[in-house]
């Protein structure tokens, strides 16, 4: 079965300062990757995903995330961070025959001034 | 409707009592999807359903969890004998097509649940 780690529980970075977010996978195939970002009160909204092609994809708000299929890693980046970037961060995984998507525990971002 | 829509958005409730959760997924979108998401956790799935297909309950966590999706639209998650470890933000989330993990789901605001 999949499974989705995120080691940092916390992250505290400056505004401006530069921020990336692990993410490590463990599934066989290629699997569909995405990063999910959640608002005090508010649901998950779509940052980015990957599917197939350039191992770089772009997302919304400035972010964007690497596939490194040696590492088994889809880690997210931003150059940098704005004050309104603090949130929780989900990274998820799926793969074929499965609909459902399987979520690392998430990342608590915190932006000092 | 524009989004997913869940009531209530806070519910309190006391230990033993039933809860009935709501989910409005958005037009047309064939798959919805029940997460649970506790304090401190990533998210659990529950329940998916694909158009008419059977649901998929494998992540219903024990007997007193039930789900049902009528006219392939709104979606009612039923708690029976609540229990102080319910006491959660239940998500819910639909998309277009299924049944590959390609899915692109949007997701409702939640519904807290809070057992005394």
């Amino acid at each position: 079965a999949q499974s989705v780690t995120q080691p940092d529980i916390h992250i505290t970075v400056s505004e401006g300062a530069s921020l990336e977010l692990r993410c490590n996978y463990s599934y066989g195939a290629t699997p569909y990757l995405f990063w999910y970002v959640q608002s005090p009160g508010q649901g998950l909204q779509l940052l980015l995903k990957y599917f197939s092609g350039d191992t770089l994809v772009q997302g919304i708000k400035g972010f964007e995330a690497e596939f490194k299929r040696s590492q088994s890693s889809f880690n997210l980046r931003k150059p940098s961070v704005h004050w309104s970037d603090a949130a929780e961060y989900f990274c998820a995984v799926g793969e074929t025959g499965r609909r459902a998507l399987t979520f690392g525990s998430g990342t608590r971002l915190q932006v000092q001034p | 409707g524009a989004g997913v829509s869940q009531s209530p958005s806070n519910k309190v409730t006391e230990k033993g009592k039933d809860v009935e959760l709501r989910c409005d997924p958005i037009s047309g979108h064939t798959a919805l999807y029940w997460y649970r998401q506790s304090l401190g956790q990533g998210l659990e799935f529950l329940i998916y359903f694909q158009g008419n297909s059977a649901p998929d309950k494998s992540g219903l966590p024990s007997d007193r969890f039930s789900a049902e999706r009528t006219g392939g639209s709104v979606s009612t998650l039923t708690i029976q004998r609540t229990q102080q470890e319910d006491s959660a933000v239940y998500l819910c989330a639909s998309s277009t097509g299924g049944g590959t993990g390609a899915n692109v789901l949007t997701f409702g605001a939640g519904s807290r649940l809070t057992v005394l």
